[in-house]
């Protein structure tokens, strides 16, 4: 299947800082994003869905100035924590689907700490 | 290593009864999560099972046996909307996903 890469696994920042998350499809073209929140023992919830070259379109409740999303190439999709706080720690998934892409393919996922 | 395992593809008749299963070894167990995704949209959540047993939403019911490391998910009285794909994910012991290259399936009148 085809691969979806999310970097950085996990990160450790201090609190009012700026956190970026990186999702590239290494072998097809990612014509739409999705970017996932999930908290321990809860489901994955989306907070954004981004078309290449286009604004994202985020779920409600997302604050859109605070979760920076940039799908500026057909490869890569940046997810960007701004002035974290304790309470955005959790684990944040990406994916990716494109034109003939019937699935959305998963990256890894990345485990957020604010302290 | 960690692995998910369900099967690729799967067919089944409008009306019926249909079972998708999904086997795991994983360094963990934190709970294990089944999810619908239509072609090019977001999956959506379906169930979340932590405890052995069944438990039933609907239509859709998930049973998870911890020592087998074996999940299945059983959809009833199938409709043509049913036809998509089926994620399994695992999270482990340091939370993190563990998700399944997920089965699609099929729904013929």
């Amino acid at each position: 299947g085809a691969v979806v890469s999310q970097h950085p696994s996990w990160v450790i920042c201090k609190s009012g800082t700026s956190v970026k998350i990186e999702c590239r499809s290494l072998d097809f073209q990612a014509t739409t994003m999705f970017w996932y929140r999930q908290f321990p023992k809860q489901s994955l919830m989306l907070m954004a869905t981004s078309n290449e070259g286009s604004k994202a379109t985020y779920e409600q409740g997302v604050e859109k100035d605070k979760f920076l999303i940039n799908h500026a190439s057909l490869t890569l999709s940046t997810l960007t924590v701004t002035s974290a706080h304790p309470e955005d720690s959790s684990f944040y998934i990406c994916s990716a689907g494109g034109q003939g892409v019937t699935e959305a393919f998963f990256g890894q996922g990345t485990r957020l700490t604010v302290v | 290593g960690q692995n998910i395992d369900q099967p690729t593809e799967m067919t089944a008749t409008e009306g019926a009864i249909v079972q998708i299963n999904c086997t795991y070894q994983t360094s963990g167990f934190n709970g294990l999560f089944w999810y619908q995704q239509h072609a090019g949209e977001a999956p959506t959540f379906l169930s979340y099972n932590v405890l052995d047993g069944l438990e039933e939403k609907g239509r859709f019911s998930s049973f998870l046996s911890r020592s087998k490391g074996y999940s299945y998910l059983l959809l009833k009285e199938l409709q043509m909307k049913d036809s998509a794909s089926y994620l399994c994910a695992v999270m482990d012991s340091n939370y993190q996903l563990i998700w399944g290259a997920g089965t699609k399936l099929i729904i013929k009148p």
